[in-house]
């Protein structure tokens, strides 16, 4: 079956500006997670939905990051007046319930210039 | 705290030689469960195993096999015979129970670089 997809693959943007980063998660999987991984480090949590609802959003590194999922399917990662720092690869993952074994999509990679 | 401690950031091996890749972690929970995923350099991180914190069997799967020893926390990933293929970083993650509202986001190591030079 499909895996997880993201999109776009990469996204160039200028300081200053707004971006959108989707996720459409496996099919029938509820639990959906955002990470943040930078160059030479390992994946950073940014956010949890279970459903539709974020059930933990203690990742996100401050209000400029926001993320929603309002149909309990595809997922959104917005960040608004976007830095230099949030330059990285900005992954997604979903899992099934209780399951645990999360599935990652390709990522977006994410330049602010 | 969760932690996970991958103190190895680069391994080079030649074809067909053994390799260990460790990993050290740190929780206070009692139920936990950890994890070793495959970063190649296409960029996707793939699954490779998930053990939870009741379960201290070894594990072994073609060439890959996994020692889990909680007295010494640690859940150590060994590659039998390495090939070319097996060239990537390497990422053990830990995650806590969904008790206590646990939301099992994985916490990663930094991740271990392994090359396998022909």
């Amino acid at each position: 079956g499909a895996g997880v997809s993201q999109t776009p693959s990469n996204k160039v943007t200028e300081k200053g500006k707004y971006v959108e980063l989707r996720c459409d998660p496996i099919s029938g999987h509820t639990a959906l997670y955002w990470y943040r991984q930078s160059l030479g480090q390992g994946p950073e949590f940014l956010i949890y939905f279970q459903g539709t609802g974020a059930a933990d959003d203690s990742g996100l590194p401050n209000d400029r990051f926001f993320a929603v999922r309002p149909e309990g399917s595809v997922s959104t990662l917005k960040i608004q007046r976007t830095e230099r720092g949030d330059s990285a690869m900005y992954l997604c993952a979903s899992s099934l319930q209780g399951a645990g074994e999360q599935y990652f999509g390709p990522g977006t990679r994410l330049t602010v210039t | 705290a969760q932690k996970v401690t991958q103190a190895q950031t680069e391994i080079s091996v030649v074809e067909k030689e053994d390799v260990t890749l460790d990993c050290v972690y740190e929780t206070r929970d009692t139920t936990y469960y950890l994890f070793w995923y495959k970063q190649p350099p296409s960029g996707e991180l793939v699954f490779l195993i998930r053990r939870n914190s009741f379960d201290e069997q070894n594990e072994i799967s073609g060439r890959y096999s996994w020692n889990f020893q909680k007295s010494t926390s640690s859940f150590n990933f060994t590659i039998t015979a390495s090939q070319v293929v097996d060239s990537a970083v390497y990422f053990c993650a830990l995650s806590e129970g969904e008790e206590e509202g646990g939301s099992e986001k994985l916490v990663f190591g930094k991740g271990t670089k392994l090359t396998v030079n022909p």
